[in-house]
């Protein structure tokens, strides 16, 4: 059984559409996050949420919604897309976010480019 | 900003132990060291985390200095499927933050 899974694994999209990348975990894990990667493949955190509850936004610009309708799931909602917003974006899940030793699970990315 | 130092890339013959080192001197004393491992696009893989003992699992080993200013990971055999960006971070306790910086390529040649 997959862990961490995202759908969709690739997603091509024009300028100023909206769409959404999904994310479930089934290891039981209280929080989850998203990062971004792009072409120069840093890793950015983006949201982390904990039982439901979102903890950090790093200054993402507000066309990104998170929604986390339970704690298996993580879905990224992104608005009038542009052309910047191109990258991976990596959904992840740790068992306590708050506690020291709790490693990160990753999905397996979706390749998101913006024509 | 990343609170760790790696060496951009490294070689490492198939069958030799690759030492990847890492600096992280302004770590405090509540912060884990963790490692983690990305390959090709694939998403990052937990190797192991460590606070001030050496620790070892299936994968490999991780020793912290003393003085918990830098530590190395140690991948005991290599094999060509080792060959990753490994990303040495350091962690708050009781923090949701992981930063990843640059991290060190591992080229592991036959």
């Amino acid at each position: 059984d997959t862990a961490v899974s995202q759908t969709p694994k690739y997603l091509v999209t024009q300028m100023g559409n909206d769409k959404s990348i999904k994310c479930e975990q089934n290891l039981g894990h209280d929080t989850m996050y998203w990062y971004k990667q792009d072409s120069k493949k840093f890793l950015k955190i983006m949201f982390s949420y904990n039982n439901k509850e979102l903890i950090i936004n790093e200054t993402v610009p507000n066309r990104f919604s998170p929604k986390s309708p339970d704690k298996a799931h993580l879905n990224l909602h992104i608005n009038s897309l542009e052309l910047g917003d191109s990258a991976v974006y990596f959904c992840a899940s740790s068992l306590k976010g708050g506690t020291s030793g709790s490693e990160q699970y990753f999905g397996p990315g979706t390749r998101l480019t913006v024509t | 900003d990343a609170k760790t130092t790696q060496p951009p890339s490294m070689d490492c013959a198939e069958g030799r132990a690759a030492n990847l080192p890492c600096n992280h001197s302004t770590i405090s004393g509540n912060e884990y060291v963790y490692w983690y491992r990305q390959i090709h696009s694939q998403g990052p893989q937990y190797i192991i985390h460590g606070l001030k003992n050496n620790e070892t699992n299936e994968m490999a080993s991780l020793i912290i200095t003393e003085d918990r200013k830098s530590s190395t990971l140690i991948l005991p055999h290599a094999t060509l499927r080792d060959t990753a960006v490994y990303y040495c971070i350091v962690r708050v306790a009781g923090g949701f933050k992981t930063i990843f910086g640059a991290g060190t390529r591992l080229f592991v040649k036959a």
